[in-house]
């Protein structure tokens, strides 16, 4: 596609509830990352995918939180038994092989725990 | 550890020039980032230096300093929609380590 794309944009859900965000990064982007948002806050590094590998997953805050990235492309994050502290922006970015570092965003879940 | 400093929050006057600092204590170095938040937005790339010097585009400019581990944003001819959150990112050994922000305030 055009550029990432992200859903759902809102999720509101309770607190124990399991929610997946899906990442669909640009067409021919090898590397996707995670991060994580609070308000006012910086970025927070959860994960990042090389292909469908995921050579780094030192973000993950805790055993409740996973990722899969299937087909090179399309990427889940899982947060399981959501808790309050969980409410954030959950963005998503990709970028090329040959420019690893210029990173283009989707414009975000906004996750609420209720 | 890993640290990028950055002012909390600035404010300047439509029309006139900014600069945003950002200093650095990294284990590795493989180039600095500086990438603009809109509000309820998510971050665009902005620059990009990885040597020493000025990098000029257009209204904005970034500069690095590696020995000092400082980088600034300029800002000129600032217009109101610069009113935004600016994020300084270093790679370090090949992950990316972002700085909190600074919010710019522009007032008329």
């Amino acid at each position: 596609g055009a550029g990432v794309s992200q859903s759902p944009s809102n999720k509101v859900t309770e607190k124990g509830k399991d929610v997946e965000l899906r990442c669909d990064p640009i067409s021919g982007h090898t590397a996707l990352y995670w991060y994580r948002q609070s308000l006012g806050q910086g970025l927070e590094f959860l994960i990042y995918f090389q292909g469908n590998s995921a050579p780094d997953k030192s973000g993950l805050p805790s055993d409740r939180f996973s990722a899969e990235r299937t087909g090179g492309s399309v990427s889940t994050l899982t947060i399981q038994r959501t808790q309050q502290e969980d409410s954030a922006v959950y963005l998503c970015a990709s970028s090329r092989r040959q420019d690893p570092d210029k990173l283009f965003f989707g414009s975000g879940t906004q996750l609420s725990v209720l | 550890g890993q640290n990028i400093d950055q002012p909390t929050e600035m404010t300047a006057t439509e029309g006139a020039i900014v600069q945003i600092n950002c200093t650095y204590q990294t284990s590795g170095f493989n180039g600095l980032f500086w990438y603009q938040q809109h509000a309820g937005e998510a971050p665009t790339f902005l620059s990009y230096n990885v040597l020493d010097g000025l990098e000029e585009k257009g209204r904005f400019s970034s500069f690095l300093s590696r020995s000092k581990g400082y980088s600034y944003l300029l800002l000129k001819e600032l217009q109101m929609k610069d009113s935004a959150s600016y994020l300084c990112a270093v790679n370090s050994n090949y992950q990316l380590i972002w700085g909190a922000g600074t919010k710019l305030i522009i007032k008329p």
